[in-house]
């Protein structure tokens, strides 16, 4: 099993909605990843996770939580969000630990807040 | 941290050798050069990736300079099903830190 599962799909919801984006991987991957990408850019790290704890965090706003509540698990919990924050959300994970690994990747959440 | 730069697009034709080029002049002596590419409505997909030497994989070569102030991906023989946009990666060494640069959308033409 080689996949990034990621749901929903497709997400829309308010600014003032709490959300949730979710990733899994079976893989044994110690280090999952989220991205963020609009339309025709490439995508944006936002977050990563190494071994259930949070290892970099680029500067996102805190309308953006991360939660690594396993190894196989990534949450993103959205709350009180921008119609700017609309975009692709990617989740990736990699099994190396020194960042050097190949990263797999997910489908993709498409968020669209109104 | 290092950048990359990448023509913003390039076209070939079916059955050809298609060459994409990627800057790095700033690259650290142990920074990796990873390639992906994203195919319309998917998720990036891993293609190679090496540090000094010159890679091969089932999927394309990738050329590394001596001075590993640029590199090359090669797809020996390109289809339709190869049209998409090919990012040059610099992995910060050390870290996690997978950062994308702006890509080259490939177009192939049939």
């Amino acid at each position: 099993d080689t996949e990034v599962t990621q749901t929903p799909k497709h997400l829309v919801m308010g600014m003032t909605n709490k959300k949730s984006l979710k990733c899994e991987q079976h893989m044994g991957h110690r280090a999952m990843y989220w991205y963020k990408q609009k339309a025709k850019k490439p995508p944006e790290l936002m977050f990563v996770y190494s071994y259930e704890k949070l290892s970099i965090n680029e500067s996102v706003p805190s309308r953006f939580s991360p939660e690594c509540p396993n190894s196989s698990l990534l949450n993103l919990h959205l709350h009180a969000l921008q119609p700017e924050d609309s975009a692709l959300y990617l989740c990736a994970s990699s099994q190396s630990i020194t960042g050097t690994g190949e990263l797999f990747f997910g489908e993709g959440s498409r968020l669209t807040v109104l | 941290d290092a950048k990359t730069t990448q023509p913003n697009s390039m076209e070939s034709n079916e059955e050809e050798p298609v060459h994409l080029p990627c800057n790095h002049s700033t690259i650290s002596g142990t920074d990796y050069i990873h390639w992906y590419r994203q195919l319309p409505s998917q998720g990036p997909e891993y293609v190679i990736h090496g540090l000094t030497s010159n890679v091969n994989n089932r999927m394309a070569s990738l050329a590394i300079a001596e001075d590993r102030k640029s590199s090359t991906l090669i797809l020996h023989r390109a289809t339709l099903r190869d049209a998409a946009v090919y990012y040059c990666i610099l992995i910060v060494s050390g870290t996690y830190k997978y950062i994308f640069g702006t890509g080259t959308r490939l177009k192939v033409l049939a």
